[in-house]
């Protein structure tokens, strides 16, 4: 079993539906959670960082961390074509870690 | 300020060959690590650097290597190629203080092992 289990997915939805992704973790040390972005052909880049358990939120995203049940979470509000992504949770014991454990990323299309 | 660059972009190599890749973090950051991309095993950490030393290592076979230079830069080598080692392999970089938790990415260089 996989320290961090992701949906790969692929996922499909309308133009401004609420998208959820979820990863959940084996790991009870995992204090920070992070979510990414990865459009085809390029590195990721961080959209969410949080810390413990909790709820965060950054324009149309929104993170959540549930630790009691090593549960995370990315909302997206009002989708658009251009969210249209791979998604990648990661997460890290220690602060600024650069060893970070991925999820095996959810692709998304969101359709016009 | 210019991103994360990695060189070459795409490479072919055959089976027992060995091969170098370079990574050329964001100005002023210190802190360089690798990450090996699959489709079947998702993102896996190889090693970090900070200011040439080795910080911390994943759980690769030892023909994986890596090293720093005084000017940041870093460069991985994989010797002895074997086909499960294509993959894209991503260099990221990050800075010290309030920002130190981000990770910037580079485009990765996409080995091909034939």
């Amino acid at each position: 079993q996989k320290e961090v289990e992701q949906d790969p997915g692929p996922l499909s939805v309308p133009e401004g539906a609420i998208v959820s992704l979820n990863c959940t973790y084996s790991n009870s040390a995992f204090q920070y959670f992070m979510w990414y972005r990865q459009y085809s052909r390029k590195g990721p880049e961080l959209l969410m960082y949080t810390y413990s358990s909790g709820n965060k939120e950054d324009g149309r995203f929104t993170a959540q961390v549930d630790k009691s049940s090593k549960y995370i979470s990315l909302f997206i509000r009002d989708s658009q074509p251009s969210d249209s992504a791979t998604y990648l949770c990661a997460m890290s014991e220690d602060w600024g870690a650069q060893k970070l454990v991925f999820g095996q990323g959810t692709r998304l299309t969101i359709n016009p | 300020k210019a991103g994360v660059t990695q060189t070459p972009r795409y490479l072919i190599k055959t089976r027992g060959q060995q091969v170098t890749l370079s990574c050329s973090p964001i100005s002023g950051h210190r802190s360089v690590s690798w990450y090996q991309q699959t489709p079947g095993q998702g993102l896996q950490f190889l090693f970090e650097y900070f200011s040439e030393t080795q910080r911390n290592k994943g759980n690769f076979p030892g023909r994986f290597s890596g090293r720093q230079f005084s000017n940041s830069r870093s460069e991985m080598n994989v010797s002895t190629l074997e086909l499960g080692d294509s993959a894209l392999y991503l260099c990221a970089s990050s800075g010290e203080g309030a920002s130190g938790e981000k990770l910037f990415f580079g485009s990765g260089t996409q080995l091909s092992v034939l």
